[in-house]
């Protein structure tokens, strides 16, 4: 069975300073990884993802599948980076749609 | 594009009673997925529609079911509230290309309480 942990329920950083929000998973096949994130008052959506291998708003996030970890990064972050993060996997597989989470970590950005 | 809909916003039941939730995807979209989220338990898989048919399931009792209709739009059903039922349902749609990496779009969700 798969499994995400969010070590970090909440993550306090001052505006400008680095942030890393932790995410490991357990899975025996070739997972996909994802990063989602919730807003205030707004809906989930998804941040980025690890086949894309692209930054979003200045995150990026690597798989690490020695560590099993996709652990999300920003060199400098913004106030606008408060919201809820979440990690997913899916178990990969044509037609395999199933999202495992983890339960989320709290980024509140001090200006 | 309109975004992923769902219809009820808030719902208030009492045990024993049973709910029908519904979802409307992306225009396009053809896979619906539902989730449960509640605070102890975080965010859980509920159930996978594609085509009308169920193509994954998470590990819920049989009172959580749910069907999708030729247009996408996908309901689900909870038999014999429980207090426990108590959540955030979401739903997501994809447009199911068959390719794995597929982003998943979320709706707002329904609150549910049981009372």
């Amino acid at each position: 069975a798969q499994r995400v942990t969010q070590p970090e329920k909440l993550l306090s950083v001052f505006k400008g300073a680095p942030v890393e929000l932790k995410c490991n998973y357990s899975y025996s096949g070739s997972p996909e990884l994802f990063w989602y994130v919730q807003y205030s008052r707004q809906r989930l959506q998804l941040l980025l993802r690890h086949i894309s291998r692209e930054s979003i708003k200045g995150f990026t996030a690597d798989l690490n599948k020695g560590e099993t970890s996709f652990h999300l990064k920003k060199p400098f972050a913004q106030e606008e980076d408060s919201a809820m993060y979440y990690c997913a996997l899916s178990r990969g597989g044509a037609g395999s749609y199933q999202l495992t989470f983890g339960k989320g970590t709290k980024l509140s950005v001090i200006p | 594009k309109a975004g992923v809909t769902q219809t009820p916003r808030y719902l208030i039941k009492t045990r024993g009673q049973q709910v029908t939730l519904s979802c409307s995807p992306i225009s396009g979209h053809r896979s619906v997925s539902w989730y449960q989220q509640t605070p102890g338990q975080g965010l859980q898989f509920l159930f996978e529609y594609f085509s009308e048919t169920q193509r994954n399931k998470g590990n819920f009792p049989g009172r959580f079911s749910g069907r999708q209709f030729s247009n996408s739009r996908s309901e689900m059903n909870v038999s014999t509230l429980e207090l426990g039922d108590s959540a955030l349902y979401l739903c997501a749609s994809s447009f199911a290309s068959g390719n794995q990496a597929d982003t998943q779009y979320f709706g707002p969700g329904t609150r549910l309480t049981v009372l």
